[in-house]
């Protein structure tokens, strides 16, 4: 399978706590995005990374690649409750049509 | 529209019917993509349409699921004969371009009873 894997699937932080967020793939990409999803509907696009970029920064959002790896990893600095949501990363792949999901990391941010 | 819309929200139909959940993307988004979601699970690629080019269909779990994209805009996600197993969350993502961020509708919630 060309599913994009996630560690932990369930995180449990207190607020104020750093949630860190781990994914891996196993083809060559050309960029890797993270989306976040509330109440298993639509998810929300949160940051784009290429593959020729090591770390990228969005606000409290700091997302890493290690292409050599093949693994990305998602950290949320100063979490708040709001917060909670799944996190899915995704990547498009080189020479591929679609963008793979994988199966999503649930975080649950305790007030 | 300013978002990628979905319709119905919820559909509750019988086994055996058809049902036809329809995405308007954003328009001028050239790439359009269908995913099914069951509870708590990860998303499943269905079908990606881009532009005028013809549909990657290889997520289609059987011949009972096709779905169309009438101009480069509109696309409906057509399955028949349901059966119990097709009841998820079916969300509607465009872009673009084919591998930038996608914009996600709210989805469809099917219940096949």
């Amino acid at each position: 399978s060309q599913q994009g894997e996630e560690d932990p699937q369930a995180l449990s932080i207190q607020e104020g706590e750093n949630a860190t967020m781990n994914c891996s793939y196993k083809t060559s990409i050309n960029n890797l995005q993270w989306y976040r999803q509330n109440s298993g509907r639509g998810l929300v696009h949160l940051i784009l990374i290429r593959s020729n970029e090591r770390e990228k920064h969005s606000g409290r959002l700091r997302v890493t690649l290690d292409t050599s790896k093949k693994s990305s990893s998602l950290l949320i600095t100063a979490s708040r409750a709001a917060d909670t949501a799944s996190y899915f990363c995704a990547y498009f792949n080189t020479g591929g049509f679609k963008t793979i999901f994988g199966a999503g990391t649930r975080l649950f941010v305790k007030a | 529209g300013a978002g990628v819309s979905q319709s119905p929200s919820n559909k509750v139909t019988e086994k055996g019917k058809d049902v036809e959940l329809r995405c308007d993307p954003i328009s001028g988004h050239t790439a359009l993509y269908w995913y099914r979601q069951s509870l708590g699970q990860g998303l499943e690629f269905l079908i990606y349409f881009q532009g005028n080019s013809a549909p990657d269909k290889s997520g289609l779990p059987s011949d009972r699921f096709s779905a169309e994209r009438t101009g480069g805009s509109v696309s409906t996600l057509t399955i028949q004969r349901t059966q119990q197993e097709d009841s998820a969350v079916y969300l509607c993502a465009s872009s673009q371009d084919r591998g930038l961020g996608y914009t996600f509708g709210s989805g469809t919630r099917l219940t096949v009873v």
